[in-house]
């Protein structure tokens, strides 16, 4: 398969605790992208990376928030202290180029008891 | 007021209809379109990508993109249960890194 990969799928968790999520784009794309999505709602920015630069972030991405891609291969999405709030669909998308389209793994769902 | 408004429906209709989902936005510097599909917890997966004004056809898929109206349409044709998801609108401009994604709208298509 070469597309998109996210793992884990899906998360469970306290409040409080840590979670880290990985996704791995499709090779050829350069672009990276997270998106977090809430039940009835379109997805929502989080952050963007062009090889390893992390070029923007969203307001939405609280200081419990970290993403990083080293080399410019797969990311990874870190929440610490996680809070109810923060139970979504975390998605991850790559793209091809300046102005193409995205391309969506199937997201991690965190659920934050 | 969103970037991005889309009637989350529900949109239920019969099996062979002719369905007709729709996106308004109010940025006028956005170029890129696109039309997403997403199952019930699974992510969303591309049916068409335009580029400014016009209409695009793909199989049972069409695209139309109206800039002076700031609205976007996609019509499907011949409709099939397997159609059955919600379909998110996403847009983006020509410079910047963002996109934009409307609410979705959730589709029922009965056998």
């Amino acid at each position: 398969d070469t597309g998109v990969s996210q793992d884990p799928r899906h998360k469970i968790t306290k409040r409080g605790q840590n979670v880290t999520f990985r996704c791995d784009p499709i090779s050829e794309h350069n672009r990276l992208y997270w998106y977090r999505q809430t039940l009835g709602q379109g997805p929502e920015f989080l952050t963007y990376f062009q090889n390893e630069a992390q070029l923007e972030k969203s307001r939405l991405l609280s200081d419990r928030f970290s993403a990083e891609r080293p080399k410019g291969s797969f990311s990874t999405l870190e929440i610490q202290r996680t809070e109810q709030g923060d139970s979504a669909m975390y998605l991850c998308a790559s793209s091809p180029r300046v102005h193409g389209e995205l391309f969506f793994g199937e997201g991690s769902r965190l659920t934050v008891l | 007021q969103k970037e991005v408004e889309q009637d989350p429906g529900p949109l239920s209709v019969p099996e062979g209809a002719i369905v007709s989902l729709n996106c308004t936005y109010s940025n006028s510097a956005f170029q890129y379109f696109m039309w997403y599909r997403q199952y019930s917890r699974k992510g969303p997966e591309l049916l068409m990508y335009t580029y400014s004004s016009g209409n695009k056809e793909d199989g049972r898929f069409t695209a139309q993109v109206d800039k002076s109206s700031k609205y976007i349409s996609l019509f499907i044709r011949d409709s099939q249960p397997s159609d059955s998801a919600t379909y998110l609108c996403a847009m983006r401009e020509n410079t910047g890194n963002q996109f934009y994604f409307g609410t979705g709208t959730s589709l029922t298509v009965i056998p």
